[in-house]
């Protein structure tokens, strides 16, 4: 099964809204990862968040990690219509397994003008 | 700077052909490289995974097979397609180096009719 599951499946919002989606996943893992994906498109790294860390931000993206939760969020603020896009997260396990990610399913973001 | 190249970008193959897909990196020396697929815009599956020339690790059992014929060149192939072997199919390369993001090729369309 996916190691990580996102939430919402889909998100549809407003320009200038916020966003937030959420991802869970089952086993310990060495770091966080967050991929965009415009459709038809390859994934695009957004931002990495390690084990020991609690939050992150990167621009207007703003990344949470609760590993007691085994959860992270991330939310776009002041969303514009060029965010519209799958947004997934991705678990690294660390150790032997050689940089493998797991994905979740993710979440499709529509940003209306 | 490095770059990632799939080729073909989309394919249409009949049930029973074979099949090889190419991705080659550029401006980077003994990277991890993986191939991907993803079905219907959703979660990427991981189907194989190589550190090194020869190395090929296989994460599901399937008709699919991948090789690494040479430091940055990686191959996906397959004897005889089946229907359900459509999707998309992603290349991705890292570091190998602990806290590591992937780095996406724009992806192959594959239809098997």
């Amino acid at each position: 099964s996916q190691q990580g599951e996102e939430d919402p499946q889909a998100l549809s919002i407003q320009e200038g809204e916020n966003a937030t989606m959420n991802c869970s996943y089952k086993t310990s893992i060495n770091n966080l990862q967050w991929y965009r994906q415009n459709s038809g498109r390859g994934l695009v790294h957004l931002i990495l968040i390690r084990s020991n860390e609690r939050e992150k931000h990167s621009g207007r993206l703003r990344v949470t990690l609760d590993t007691s939760k085994k959860s992270s969020s991330l939310l776009i603020t002041a969303s514009r219509a060029a965010d519209t896009a799958s947004y997934f997260c991705a678990t690294n396990a660390g150790g032997t397994s050689y940089g493998k990610l797991t994905f979740g399913q993710g979440t499709i973001l529509t940003v209306h003008p | 700077s490095q770059t990632i190249h799939q080729w073909p970008a989309t394919l249409v193959q009949p049930v029973g052909s074979p099949l090889s897909l190419e991705c080659t990196v550029e401006g980077t020396s003994n990277p991890n490289l993986y191939w991907y697929r993803q079905a219907a815009g959703r979660g990427l599956q991981l189907l194989f995974y190589s550190v090194g020339i020869g190395q090929i690790s296989s994460e599901v059992p399937q008709n699919l097979s991948a090789s690494r014929p040479q430091d940055r060149q990686f191959i996906l192939s397959s004897k005889k397609l089946l229907l359900s072997d459509s999707g998309f199919y992603l290349c991705a390369w890292s570091s190998g180096l602990l806290d590591n993001e992937q780095f996406f090729g724009p992806g192959t369309r594959l239809t098997v009719l």
